[in-house]
């Protein structure tokens, strides 16, 4: 069974740009969380998305958006990019909500 | 204010010694997992506790859940440098129909050959 796959893994923006990235989870899972990993802050918590429903989100500005689409892929967007933004993004799939949770390798965003 | 503290932070040590990390909070959990993150990779799953006063073992890790499920530890025996990682503590937090997996800050673990 494969894992949990996101691209790019990694990824050098500008200020002011807009990123997005990309997340499969396991085949049959139908929950994708979201994580912001800092050396600073540790995992941070982004959303969550069930059925293509974003059930839960964390305390990130509005420029943090993402989607899940109907065969349960989820994309984040992260627009407006800031310095503070650089850092290691993960996915996690999750059978059914927001049990225990299978992560990706991660996006490495570095915000020039 | 981290909802779980992790303890310590930082820890190296040599091949072979045992370690005991902690997971501790002032919230009552329904279940509470370990995770392991190596270098370049997302974290793992190991263990998942769920009653109170749980022991779990894998291989050379031992995990306790508290009594009264605010609290868990991670000991690990004779140590092995592909043991080094970050390890992790996490707990689903509920609020309303809402729930999210939340974690701790973690503590880096450094074996050394």
């Amino acid at each position: 069974k494969a894992g949990v796959t996101q691209t790019p893994r990694y990824l050098i923006k500008t200020r002011g740009q807009q990123v997005t990235l990309s997340c499969s989870p396991i085949s049959g899972h139908r929950s994708v969380s979201w994580y912001q990993q800092t050396p600073g802050q540790g995992l941070q918590f982004l959303f969550e998305y069930f059925s293509e429903t974003q059930r839960n989100k964390g305390n990130f500005p509005g420029r943090f958006s993402g989607r899940q689409f109907s065969n349960s892929r989820s994309e984040m967007n992260v627009s407006t990019l800031e310095l503070g933004d650089s850092a290691l993004y993960l996915c996690a799939s999750s059978p059914v909500w927001n049990t225990e949770a299978f992560f990706g390798q991660g996006t490495r965003l570095t915000v020039v | 204010t981290q909802l779980l503290e992790q303890s310590p932070q930082f820890l190296s040590i040599q091949e072979g010694e045992n370690l005991t990390v902690y997971c501790n909070s002032s919230s009552v959990f329904s279940s509470l997992q370990w995770y392991r993150q190596e270098p370049g990779e997302g974290p793992v799953l190991l263990v998942t506790v769920v009653t109170g006063g749980e022991v779990k073992k894998l291989k050379r890790l031992t995990f306790q859940f508290g009594d009264a499920r605010k609290d868990s530890s991670l000991h690990i025996t004779a140590a092995q440098p592909g043991d080094t990682g970050l390890y992790l503590c996490a707990a689903i937090i509920s609020s309303g129909s809402a729930r999210q997996l939340t974690f701790g800050s973690g503590t880096q673990l450094t074996v050394l050959p």
